[in-house]
């Protein structure tokens, strides 16, 4: 089946520390995967995807490869900033056995910067 | 511009209330979706939509119901047979996919619903 496997938190960082909030996948066939960011009380948006392996997506200084040989799709960010501080949900998108291509997250992890 | 908006912003019902929370999008998308999310956990989906007049229930359709009559639209309805309803529901939609083209999903920015 398809899951989602995601780092634990939350995680407490200070301001220009290097950021990485593992993420493991298991699919079958061929997923894309994302990363959504979610600030209080908002929605989710994409922060960035990879769609093959090998890929790597990036957007606002994060970056994530997609790893086929050790299902990972790590994110990471050399120097983060307060303004970072929000809920990151990795996910995987594949068709399921029935046909369905639906979203499959991760738990979330809460990342808090502090000054 | 383009988008997804849920309304209202926060909702407050009674128990044994039913209670519908609004979806439009200007996306044209052809799939649409509903999830709810709980106080420090994951996304759960609740119903999704492919196309117009289709749905199909996703990992915890108990005790909620959808219509999709219109492209633009994914009404969530929340029924008193719903146990636990407080929560934050997203809605989101996407465009249809090809065999290798899984596109990302567009959300809204959410209802917060509080069952008094």
């Amino acid at each position: 089946g398809n899951s989602v496997t995601q780092m634990e938190g939350p995680v407490t960082l200070s301001e220009e520390a290097f950021l990485t909030i593992n993420c493991t996948y298991t699919a079958t066939g061929y997923p894309s995967l994302f990363w959504y960011v979610q600030y209080p009380g908002e929605g989710l948006q994409l922060l960035l995807k990879a769609t093959k392996a090998d890929d790597k997506g990036s957007n606002k200084g994060f970056e994530a490869t997609y790893r086929k040989e050790t299902t990972s799709f790590h994110l990471e960010k050399g120097s983060v900033q307060v303004s970072d501080s929000a809920v990151y949900f990795c996910a995987l998108r594949a068709f399921d056995q029935t046909g369905a291509n639906n979203l499959f997250f991760g738990t979330g992890t809460r990342l808090t910067v502090i000054p | 511009d383009g988008g997804i908006t849920q309304s209202p912003k926060y909702l407050f019902r009674k128990e044994g209330q039913n209670v519908t929370l609004s979806c439009e999008q200007n996306l044209n998308h052809d799939a649409m979706y509903w999830y709810r999310q709980d106080p420090g956990q994951g996304l759960r989906l609740i119903y999704y939509s492919q196309i117009v007049n289709d749905f199909q229930k996703g990992d915890i359709a108990e005790g909620y119901s959808v219509s999709r009559e219109k492209k633009e639209s994914f009404p969530l309805t929340v029924t008193s047979a719903q146990k636990n309803p407080t929560a934050f529901y997203l809605c989101a939609s996407s465009s249809t996919p090809g065999l290798l083209n899984l596109n990302e999903q567009f959300f809204g920015p959410g209802t917060r619903l509080t069952v008094l």
